[in-house]
């Protein structure tokens, strides 16, 4: 039973391009939903999180998209560049044990020129 | 200042012998938390340790152990090993809270043959 979906499994896209990454969760005991950024040989770095009362955040060219009633948020990326080439999963955890991370399958990201 | 260390980074074992894995938390974190990375898929939770006991465990069999040292470092333990427990294994510090997010080190890729 996956917990966390997550769309596309893969996803290309141009330099300059927008990249769109699609989550959907069922448990609404989840409180917290951050995005993991992934490396080749890397560890998973937190990208950008956000919380179920705000349905927007922005940090820099990247933005969450959260619906609290859908059970669905995105990760849009702005201005892909080759560098962004990573794995991404989006996650969810619960209020009881926020290091609990429950992650999504992963969306491989390729970026070029 | 040091991110998570684990050690060994990479390990071959043979199927039915023991594995131990070690981690070091980001100095000041007092969580440690543990999980399964197979190749092409999210991470998967298997431990939480706060203060040296255990906090949190994933649906893991009870091959799988782990202790926290009262240095806050951490070791996991895997027992007769099978074939299917070939996979990356993340070492995680902090997020106890919203907001405060996992730190995770560059893992141990175990290859069970």
């Amino acid at each position: 039973q996956q917990q966390v979906k997550q769309s596309p499994q893969s996803l290309i896209v141009q330099k300059g391009g927008i990249s769109i990454i699609n989550c959907a969760y069922e448990n609404t005991a989840f409180d917290y939903f951050p995005w993991y950024q992934q490396f080749p040989g890397k560890g998973p770095a937190l990208l950008i999180a956000i919380r179920p009362d705000v349905s927007e955040k922005k940090e820099g060219r990247f933005t969450i998209s959260f619906n609290k009633s859908a059970k669905q948020f995105s990760l849009h990326i702005m201005d892909s560049q080759p560098g962004d080439s990573a794995t991404y999963f989006c996650a969810a955890s619960p209020k009881t044990s926020y290091d609990k991370v429950i992650f999504g399958p992963g969306t491989s990201l390729s970026v070029i020129p | 200042d040091a991110g998570v260390t684990q050690s060994p980074t990479h390990l071959i074992k043979t199927r039915g012998q023991h594995v131990t894995l070690r981690c070091s938390p980001i100095s000041g974190h007092k969580s440690v938390s543990w999980y399964q990375q197979v190749l092409g898929q999210g991470p998967q939770f298997i431990f939480q340790y706060y203060e040296k006991e255990e906090r949190g465990r994933g649906n893991f069999p009870d091959r799988f152990s782990a202790r926290q040292f009262p240095n806050y470092s951490s070791e996991l333990n895997v027992n007769a090993l099978l074939l299917g427990d070939s996979a990356l294994y993340l070492c995680a510090s902090g997020g106890m809270r919203a907001g405060s997010p996992l730190h995770f080190g560059n893992g141990t890729r175990l290859t069970v043959t």
